[in-house]
């Protein structure tokens, strides 16, 4: 079993529709839950990170933890076309940061306009 | 402020001959972590490296991977008699101290052929 699962999807959806997007993982130790946006063929981007369970508010995007089911979401709200990208999860235990991300595969999500 | 910086971001190899990825970080930053992405698969880590210190290699394969982050210069990581296994996308990420923000290069696309 991998230690964090995420639907590869594709998920395809129209212009201005709400997007959910989902990961599980198995450890327990994990505290630190981040989001990454990847374009084709460019580094992953940072988008939202937040620590230990709640919910995270950045314009569009909201991150949500509930470390009690192992579940984490990024919910997109008046998705747009440039929002056209893969959506990977990434999570670590550290007390004190700096350490090694364990990521999902990666959703691949199409905003349609 | 530069993002983090990969060099080259494309590298052709035959089989058998090395490979060197370099990745310089964002300013401030003295933690490097690399990662590979395998094709319709997520980023998985291979080492972390503080100045002049390997912190974490877990992740490198035993044999022909090499990584070092001297004093002064860029991070490499180096890859000896490459097979087509190989072929892959190295990211290199970099954090500043105490921090669990990782902010990642553009990638190296390494193709053996």
């Amino acid at each position: 079993q991998k230690e964090v699962e995420q639907d590869p999807g594709p998920l395809s959806v129209p212009e201005g529709a709400i997007v959910s997007l989902n990961c599980t993982y198995s450890n327990s130790a994990f505290q630190y839950f981040m989001w990454y946006r990847q374009y084709s063929r460019k580094g992953p981007e940072l988008l939202m990170y937040t620590y230990s369970s709640g919910n995270k508010e950045d314009g569009r995007f909201t991150a949500q933890v509930d470390k009690s089911s192992k579940y984490i979401s990024l919910f997109i709200r008046d998705s747009q076309p440039s929002d056209s990208a893969t959506y990977l999860c990434a999570m670590n235990g550290a007390n004190f940061g700096n350490e090694k991300l364990t990521f999902g595969t990666g959703t691949r999500l199409t905003i349609i306009p | 402020n530069a993002g983090v910086m990969q060099n080259p971001r494309h590298l052709v190899r035959r089989r058998g001959q090395e490979a060197r990825l370099r990745c310089s970080p964002m300013k401030g930053h003295s933690h490097v972590y690399w990662y590979r992405q395998l094709p319709e698969e997520g980023l998985k880590f291979m080492v972390y490296l503080q100045k002049e210190n390997i912190i974490d290699e877990s992740g490198m394969p035993k044999e022909r991977f090499s990584a070092e982050f001297p004093k002064e210069g860029p991070s490499i990581l180096r890859i000896q008699q490459v097979v087509r296994g190989d072929s892959a996308a190295y990211f290199c990420a970099s954090s500043p101290p105490r921090s669990y923000e990782q902010y990642f290069g553009p990638g190296t696309r390494l193709t053996v052929t």
